[in-house]
This record gives structure tokens, sequence and C-alpha cells, in this order.
């Protein structure tokens, strides 16, 4: 199947610093990659929708202004988390569709886990 | 807005037995649910998935059913093994291939 990474996997922070998480899409183009925020024990809440090209659309009770997302390519969204807090530690997870394959199918990135000290 | 409830949220059960869980969503326009399992740490992994247009599908040990006019499907585990246990998401696709999830359900699969 189609796959999606993420980097970094791994990230810790001071409190204050901006953080980017990128997602790629490696065989196939996505128009659409959409953002999610997990955290321990808890579902994946969806954040955003990335659109190639156009600006994100994000769900109600996420700051835009705080989590920039950027989807500059067919296979690349970044998404930054700026002036992060420790309230931000979290797994955050891309997934992708790849409209090519004739399915509603999404592929999920392996995930990054952010810890803001 | 859309929203999705899934029960239980925790399933202890015996290696060998069954294990069900149910999903409500209330989007009348999601039209694919998938359900994932998720290892801790780890990405969720497609396990099965339904269209709208079908009311039951099977894979080996894995089944799910869908009631569309009740806004209801439900993930059947048979024969379950340790290597079952793990986090389990339903979830519900509308408008967009915007995907909702249910709150999980945690299966422990007791040798």
């Amino acid at each position: 199947g189609a796959v999606v990474s993420q980097h970094p996997s791994r990230v810790i922070c001071k409190s204050g610093t901006s953080v980017k998480i990128e997602c790629r899409s490696l065989d196939f183009q996505a128009t659409t990659m959409f953002w999610y925020r997990q955290f321990p024990k808890q579902s994946l809440m969806l954040m955003a929708t990335s659109n190639e090209g156009s600006k994100a659309t994000y769900e109600q009770g996420v700051e835009k202004d705080k989590f920039l997302i950027n989807h500059a390519s067919l296979t690349l969204s970044t998404l930054t988390v700026t002036s992060a807090h420790p309230e931000d530690s979290s797994f955050y997870i891309c997934s992708a569709r790849d409209p090519s394959g004739g399915t509603d199918t999404q592929y999920f990135g392996p995930g990054t886990r952010l810890t803001v000290l | 807005g859309e929203n999705v409830e899934q029960h239980p949220s925790t399933l202890s059960v015996q290696e060998g037995d069954s294990a069900v869980i149910k999903c409500t969503y209330s989007d009348s326009a999601s039209n694919y649910f998938p359900w994932y399992k998720q290892e801790l740490g780890k990405r969720p992994q497609l396990i099965i998935d339904i269209r709208s247009n079908v009311g039951e599908k099977k894979d080996q040990r894995i089944a799910v059913t869908l009631n569309k006019t009740a806004k209801h499907f439900s993930l059947h585990i048979t024969e379950t093994q340790p290597e079952d246990s793990a986090v389990y998401f339903c979830a519900a696709v509308g408008g967009g291939f915007k995907t909702i999830f249910g709150a999980g359900t945690r299966l422990f699969v007791k040798a």
C-alpha cells in the first residue's frame, strides 16, 4: 500500500519555541492531508485538513495561528507548532489519501511525539 | 457536529473467545467506515472497512456489520489471540474525506 512518512519521529523542545513537523507521501500524490493530535490513552482528534495550494481547514477549537499548516506540494505538508507550551505535548499524526487509488482509504504516518519542557 | 460513539472502552476476553465492539455515528453523510488497530506508540493500522452500500464484510477472523438506518456499525473478532490485544478505533468518513474517530476500545486477550 501507499507509504506516508513523518519527520521527526520524536522532538523535545523548550517552552516558547516553534517546532515543524513534516508529512510526506512517498509513492503517491496527495491533494489532501490530515493532521491529528492524540493525547495519551485518548482517541485521534482531527486538527485540520491540509489542501495543496490553498489554506488549511481547521476544526473547531484549533487555533490556526498556533498550528500553522503549509501544503506546498502534492507530496509534502508541514505542521508548525508555534510558541509551544507543555500542554501542546502530544502525539501528532498525519494521514493522506491516494486519490488515484479509487478508494477512501487513508494512510497514516508513523507519528511525531512532541514533548515541550 | 459530527460524533462517533464507541463501546466498550475496555474489553477483556479469554483467548479463543469472540470480541465485539460497537459504534454509532451521527453524520448521515458518512459513507465509509474503517476500523483501525493501534499498538502503543504506533500509527493506526487499517484492519477492515465497510462502505455504506454493504451490510456486512468478513476477512478471516474479522467481520464488520453496518446498519445505516440505525447508524450503527460493529467489529467482530472471532477466535481471539493474545496478539489481538491493542486499542481498536472505529471511524466514520463523510464529505471531504473527513474522518471522525471513536474514543477507542482497549482489548485485552488473556492467554
